[in-house]
């Protein structure tokens, strides 16, 4: 596709509840980031893949928080027993060759808004 | 421990005026730094990225400085117009290949 995509839009689950939430990058990017964002701040790094390798999650917030990429494109942000602090919005990035440092462009999707009543 | 600021006041100008933010790091040493805008219920977009031994980098009506003696960038629009209204985020490289972003700055550019 033309850019990176993320599905659901939003989302709403009650507490205790799992979510999964997807994100589709644009075809050929190697690198795949998740962000979180809160209300009024800047986008939180949560974890990073280089194709299918997930080099760094150091920005999980807690073990209820899993992220996969197992064929190198489509990812999904799993988040198990949902609680109300996890009412955010999911941001996914990508970039095209995984360049260290802040070198690159990164594209990042709409977004999934999770509430969590 | 690391900071980035930027101004968490909205920045409200008068179109054709030119709007300067800022963004304030401590206890980083980038080689690179990117701007970004968001608009409500968008992911950001990419604007500009500056390298550290670049002072300034211009594109279309943006410019950008970068000042690694004190830290700071400064991001200017300038002839200011209401569909450059949005919020503007600033970005360092961190370890590895994150991106930490600053809180952003809201620009409203009023007609």
């Amino acid at each position: 596709g033309a850019g990176v995509s993320q599905s659901p839009r939003y989302k709403v689950a009650k507490r205790g509840q799992d979510v999964a939430l997807r994100c589709d990058p644009i075809s050929g990017h190697v690198s795949l980031f998740w962000y979180q964002q809160a209300l009024g701040q800047g986008p939180e790094f949560l974890t990073y893949f280089q194709n299918e390798a997930q080099l760094d999650k150091s920005g999980l917030p807690s073990d209820r928080f899993f992220a996969e990429r197992p064929e190198g494109s489509v990812s999904t942000l799993k988040i198990q027993r949902t609680q109300q602090e996890d009412s955010a919005v999911y941001l996914c990035a990508s970039s095209l060759a995984g360049l260290a440092g802040g070198k690159e462009t990164q594209y990042f999707g709409p977004g999934t808004r999770l509430l969590v009543l | 421990s690391q900071k980035i600021e930027q101004n968490s006041e909205a920045l409200n100008i008068q179109e054709g005026k030119t709007a300067t933010l800022t963004c304030n790091y401590t206890n980083y040493s980038p080689a690179y730094l990117q701007w970004y805008r968001q608009d409500p219920g968008r992911g950001p977009v990419f604007l500009l990225l500056i390298r550290e031994n670049e002072k300034e980098k211009r594109k279309e009506r943006l410019k950008v400085t970068f000042d690694t003696t004190l830290k700071q960038s400064l991001f200017h629009i300038t002839a200011s117009q209401p569909a450059d209204s949005a919020t503007y985020l600033c970005a360092l490289e961190a370890a590895g290949n994150k991106l930490t972003f600053g809180g952003g700055t809201r620009v409203l550019v009023k007609p």
